[in-house]
């Protein structure tokens, strides 16, 4: 089965300063990758996905991610960061089950952006 | 433009009791699924649909029914309720080919008592 793993549970950063938000994969095969974002008591919101093509993503909100395919990483940045920005993100793989291809998720990274 | 929406927002349940969570889609997406939010946990797969008609097991469907009668609809039914099954549940779509992203409902608080 594919999956991806998000090593940090909490990443803490500054106003201003550049976030990263971690992801690896593991996948046979081309991997579709996917990150979201949850704000409190919502649902997901999609942000960004690569496919194939450019390494570089970018996305929603000034985000963007880094398709690593030698380290598996797949790593959600933004240059500056907000306050607004301080929320939950998901890194999801598209995984293939039967025939079907369904989307299944990292245990989430809450990214807290300190005034 | 409501995407996808979920009814009941918030429910209160007695151990025991069973209940039935709807999901609307109004984009006529062939792929639905139902996920439940556990803290430190992410997201996990209870059921999915991959058309009207089809329904497939996830990761976690113990204690979970669903049906899809109409494309646009994704029932998710817990039988006997259970304090484990307390949780934020979401559904979500997607149209279906492979390398296209999920829209999200705003979730269900669910709690057993």
């Amino acid at each position: 089965a594919q999956s991806v793993a998000q090593p940090e549970d909490q990443v803490n950063v500054a106003e201003g300063n550049p976030l990263t938000v971690k992801c690896t994969y593991s996948v046979s095969g081309n991997p579709y990758l996917f990150w979201y974002v949850q704000y409190p008591n919502r649902g997901l919101q999609f942000l960004l996905k690569y496919i194939t093509g450019d390494n570089l993503v970018k996305g929603s909100y000034g985000f963007e991610a880094e398709f690593n395919k030698s380290q598996t990483s797949f790593h959600l940045k933004k240059p500056s960061a907000l306050v607004s920005d301080s929320a939950l993100y998901f890194c999801a793989v598209r995984d293939r089950r039967g025939g079907s291809y369904i989307p299944t998720f990292g245990r989430g990274t809450s990214l807290i952006v300190h005034p | 433009n409501a995407g996808v929406t979920q009814t009941p927002k918030f429910r209160v349940l007695k151990t025991g009791q069973s209940m039935t969570l709807l999901c609307a889609q109004d984009m006529n997406h062939e792929y639905m699924y139902w996920y439940r939010q556990d803290p430190g946990m992410g997201l996990r797969l209870i059921h999915y649909s991959v058309g009207e008609g089809t329904t497939a097991k996830g990761e976690v469907p113990d204690g979970y029914n669903v049906s899809r009668l109409k494309k646009q609809n994704f029932l998710l039914g817990l039988e006997s309720a259970a304090p484990s099954q307390t949780s934020v549940y979401f559904c979500a779509s997607s149209q279906g080919v492979t390398n296209t992203e999920a829209f999200f409902g705003q979730g269900t608080r669910l709690t057993v008592v």
